[in-house]
């Protein structure tokens, strides 16, 4: 296993258009996260799944945002009618279990709205 | 309000020093990370933290928790270059929050 995949690694977009992240998780691992890293903070918590149920969501995901994982594997995080404000890093990480599991992070999409 | 403080935001060290990061978080938890972030690249767990008093070490990084305090330190003992990096810790407050993270650069 190459551990966890996201497509596309970079992305450049205008505002106003809707963009389609796509992360695949380490086989196996029942939870999924997103999180949003912008230049020198912290990663910050979108969302997450246990299988294909999303348990959790953050405040800062607007009706803009929306994530799923149809079948429990790979999972998708869309942002509508995209503005400057949503350039950042996109992080995408996986865990076998809960979050007493060791959560393993993808590469990463980078968004710029123009 | 969810918040995880780290301590300091930046650190210029030399090589052969040691040196502690401190995580402070404002809700009982007791389930604490720490990553290293190299520039431009993705995060990288170090340490996974479950109970009060654990401890955890690789290498020159030792890691421990206080739950009772509120507390995590990350210890480096005798810097080497190649530590430097961004180090980041986490808690799970009900979703995970993460610190601003801990700029480390290691002089030779």
């Amino acid at each position: 296993d190459t551990g966890v995949s996201q497509d596309p690694r970079h992305k450049i977009t205008k505002r106003g258009q809707n963009v389609t992240f796509r992360c695949d998780p380490i086989s196996e691992h029942n939870r999924l996260y997103w999180y949003r890293q912008t230049l020198g903070q912290g990663p910050e918590f979108l969302t997450y799944f246990q299988n294909e149920a999303q348990l959790e969501k953050s405040r800062l995901l607007s009706d803009r945002f929306s994530a799923e994982r149809p079948k429990g594997s790979f999972s998708t995080l869309e942002i509508q009618r995209t503005e400057q404000g949503d350039s950042a890093m996109y992080l995408c990480a996986s865990s076998l279990g809960d979050s007493r599991d060791t959560q393993y992070f993808g590469p990463g999409t980078r968004l710029t709205v123009l | 309000e969810l918040k995880v403080e780290q301590n300091p935001l930046f650190l210029s060290m030399q090589e052969g020093k040691n040196y502690t990061i401190y995580c402070n978080y404002s809700t009982t938890s007791d389930r604490l990370y720490w990553y290293r972030q190299d520039p431009g690249k993705s995060l990288e767990s170090l340490f996974v933290l479950l109970s009060n008093g654990a401890v955890k070490q690789e290498g020159r990084l030792m890691a421990s928790l206080d739950t009772k305090a509120r507390l995590s330190t990350l210890h480096i003992t005798a810097a080497v270059h190649d530590l430097s990096a961004t180090y980041f810790c986490a808690v799970d407050m009900g979703k995970i929050i993460f610190g601003k993270g801990t700029r480390l650069h290691i002089l030779p």
